[in-house]
């Protein structure tokens, strides 16, 4: 079970394109997840907190109007990154919790999202 | 300023041995502990989590010991495996969020 599925796995596009990446949770209900980004052999950086009707809480230093969240579901969360630049390069990846349990319950990854903007 | 760190970016274990993970936390307000593996090109697996509460959580050939007094958790691998070769990353949670280390990576030789 806490299966989270996330596509695509890689996108390779040109300067100046948005991207959209889609985070959906196939046999429970999330009603947070959450989008971080991951620079090579460093931490998980959460990004943001995506809640299920609600706007989308973002950490210091990112920019929301650069990367949209949007959580129109109990099952799907998607991160379009706007005009995207070289330095957005990354991978990106994330992380949905069953909403039954209580925030104590543990977030379940997706495989993740290689971006590179060429 | 890194709220979880894990100092060890690397271990290598002997197939059969103890392998043990280490992480301090700075932050004396997180409430939970999980640690997670992550092979290459695929997404973090939550493993095992540990209450604030308590000092230890066992699950099968994983342990999970807690020492808040240090700030200081520990994940214990045994008999490691071959199989457990990965990236390690602890996370403290509080507020809803979790922050992560910057995780050891462990192999495990046959």
């Amino acid at each position: 079970g806490a299966v989270v599925s996330q596509h695509p796995s890689r996108v390779i596009c040109k300067s100046g394109t948005s991207v959209k990446i889609e985070c959906r949770s196939l046999d429970f209900q999330a009603t947070t997840m959450f989008w971080y980004r991951q620079f090579p052999k460093q931490s998980l950086m959460l990004m943001a907190t995506s809640n299920e009707g609600s706007k989308a809480t973002y950490e210091q230093g990112v920019e929301k109007d650069k990367f949209l969240i949007n959580h129109a579901s109990l099952t799907l969360s998607t991160l379009t990154v706007t005009s995207a630049h070289p330095e957005d390069s990354s991978f990106y990846i994330c992380s949905a919790r069953d909403g039954s349990g209580g925030s104590y319950q543990p977030q379940h990854f997706g495989d993740g999202t290689r971006l590179s903007i060429l | 300023d890194q709220q979880v760190k894990q100092n060890s970016p690397s271990l290598s274990v002997q197939e059969g041995r103890i392998s043990i993970l280490n992480c301090d936390y700075t932050n004396s307000m997180f409430d939970y502990f999980l640690w997670y593996k992550k092979y290459p090109a695929e997404g973090p697996t939550f493993l095992i989590s540990i209450s604030s509460i308590k000092d230890k959580n066992e699950d099968g050939r994983f342990t999970v010991f807690l020492n808040k007094s240090a700030k200081h958790l520990s994940l214990h691998i045994v008999p490691s495996q071959p199989g457990d070769s990965a990236v390690y990353f602890c996370a403290a949670g509080g507020g809803g969020k979790l922050i992560f280390g910057q995780g050891t990576e462990l192999s495990v030789k046959p």
